[in-house]
């Protein structure tokens, strides 16, 4: 078993959409967590991060950790097309400052 | 101009070549990282460097060493390639303390 799980998707969803994306996890330890955004042949970028439990928004978006579930969430409101690309989880224990990452969902959001 | 830089962008090169990648950053941050991407397997980590004299083996550093020349630069080397290397490679970096990386534009590289 993976230490990190993410659907591989793809997912397609119409303009406007809510967009739920997630990952569940087994490593307990894990504190720190990450959402990335990855468009075809570019670098992952930073979208999301957050501490322990809780959520955290940021504009059209919004990450949600939920510990006792080892389980997290990314949730798009209002899709766009440019919201199309590749998302990544990624996340770490305290203190370690090493990563593992999901393996990425892949979204389109159709016009 | 982007903070973090690879060159060369897309390399194709043989069984048994040594090839280097290179990594430069303009962020400031003392922490560089350089992963491979495969399809269905994600972003794993090779090899770390928390300061210029301190360099550490990822989850899959074997077949791969690095130099960390200056604060700036982080380079990776393939010392003998063999096709099961072909990979997308990303060079990352992160300011001591905190969690949040930051990623270059990536560099494809094919071994035949």
């Amino acid at each position: 078993q993976k230490e990190v799980e993410q659907d591989p998707g793809p997912l397609s969803v119409p303009e406007g959409a809510i967009v739920s994306l997630n990952c569940t996890y087994s490593n307990s330890a894990f504190q720190y967590f990450m959402w990335y955004r990855q468009y075809s042949r570019k670098g992952p970028e930073l979208l999301m991060y957050t501490y322990s439990s809780g959520n955290k928004e940021d504009g059209r978006f919004t990450a949600q950790v939920d510990k006792s579930s080892k389980y997290i969430s990314l949730f798009i409101r209002d899709s766009q097309p440019s919201d199309s690309a590749t998302y990544l989880c990624a996340m770490s224990p305290s203190g370690t400052y090493k990563y593992i990452f999901g393996t990425g969902t892949r979204l389109k959001v159709l016009a | 101009d982007a903070d973090v830089t690879q060159t060369p962008r897309n390399r194709i090169t043989k069984t048994g070549k040594r090839i280097m990648l290179e990594c430069s950053q303009t962020k400031g941050h003392d922490r560089m990282y350089w992963y491979r991407q495969d399809p269905g397997l994600g972003l794993r980590l090779i090899y770390y460097s928390f300061d210029v004299k301190d360099i550490n083996k990822g989850e899959i550093s074997d077949g791969y060493s690095v130099s960390r020349q200056a604060q700036a630069k982080f380079s990776l080397s393939l010392e003998s390639a063999i096709p099961n290397q072909t990979a997308l490679y990303f060079c990352a970096t992160s300011d001591g303390g905190r969690y949040e990386q930051y990623f270059g534009p990536g560099t494809r590289l094919t071994v035949t």
